[in-house]
């Protein structure tokens, strides 16, 4: 069991670059969610995958946002045209869908837009 | 849609005193509940859930949560604190019944402070 990994930990942008943030789950795992976080809030839901499917994606989410996961393992959140307000801790977090389902989280990407 | 609310946002606690940290959820269905603590700089970590059963679970770090289902709350509790359990506490919750709530989403949280 290695852990959840993302990378990178940290990148910097300016205001209307596209990034893409890579998350690799556990192995056997075959959901995988990703989280935004502000300082001191709670993780805000992104969207999820189940295997390779994309199950939901949040309301609240702009067309810039996209995430895959192709063949069900490892999972890319590209955000385009990046805007001040997308500064935020990009979560990546992944489980086994069963009655006890138990989220593992990496430690994240911190995205700054200048 | 599901929902979680955490209705504080800090909790002071001397050292050696009880603790509770309040959550109240919403949810279609039957819920799984979930509290994970986030220390400074450190990921998210588990800390324990309800899915069925007896409603006083126990969890990580001498932890324990009771789940009220006519009050819709999962209140975090702890007989006697630390100044280590200083940290900010996340409830989550996840909507048994599948469908369209069957992802997992979190409170605001709190940040507990236990006083020396």
């Amino acid at each position: 069991d290695t852990g959840v990994s993302q990378d990178p930990r940290h990148k910097i942008t300016k205001r209307g670059q596209n990034v893409t943030f890579r998350c690799d789950p556990i192995s056997e795992h075959n959901r995988l969610y990703w989280y935004r976080q502000t300082l001191g809030q709670g993780p805000e839901f992104l969207t999820y995958f189940q295997n390779e499917a994309q199950l939901e994606k949040s309301r609240l989410l702009s067309d810039r946002f996209s995430a895959e996961r192709p063949k069900g393992s490892f999972s890319t959140l590209e955000i385009q045209r990046t805007e001040q307000g997308d500064s935020a801790m990009y979560l990546c977090a992944s489980s086994i869908r069963d009655r006890e389902e138990k989220l593992f989280f990496g430690s994240g990407t911190q995205l700054s837009v200048l | 849609a599901q929902s979680v609310a955490q209705p504080e946002d800090q909790v002071n606690v001397a050292e050696g005193n009880p603790l509770t940290v309040k959550c109240t959820y919403s949810v279609s269905g039957n819920p799984y509940l979930f509290w994970y603590v986030q220390y400074p700089n450190r990921g998210l970590q588990f800390l324990l859930k309800y899915i069925t059963g007896d409603n006083l679970v126990k969890g990580s770090y001498g932890f324990e949560a009771e789940f009220n289902k006519s009050q819709t709350s999962f209140h975090l509790k702890k007989p006697s604190a630390l100044v280590s359990d200083s940290a900010l506490y996340f409830c989550a919750v996840r909507d048994m019944r599948g469908g369209r709530d069957d992802k997992i989403i979190f409170g605001k949280g709190t940040r507990l402070h236990i006083l020396p």
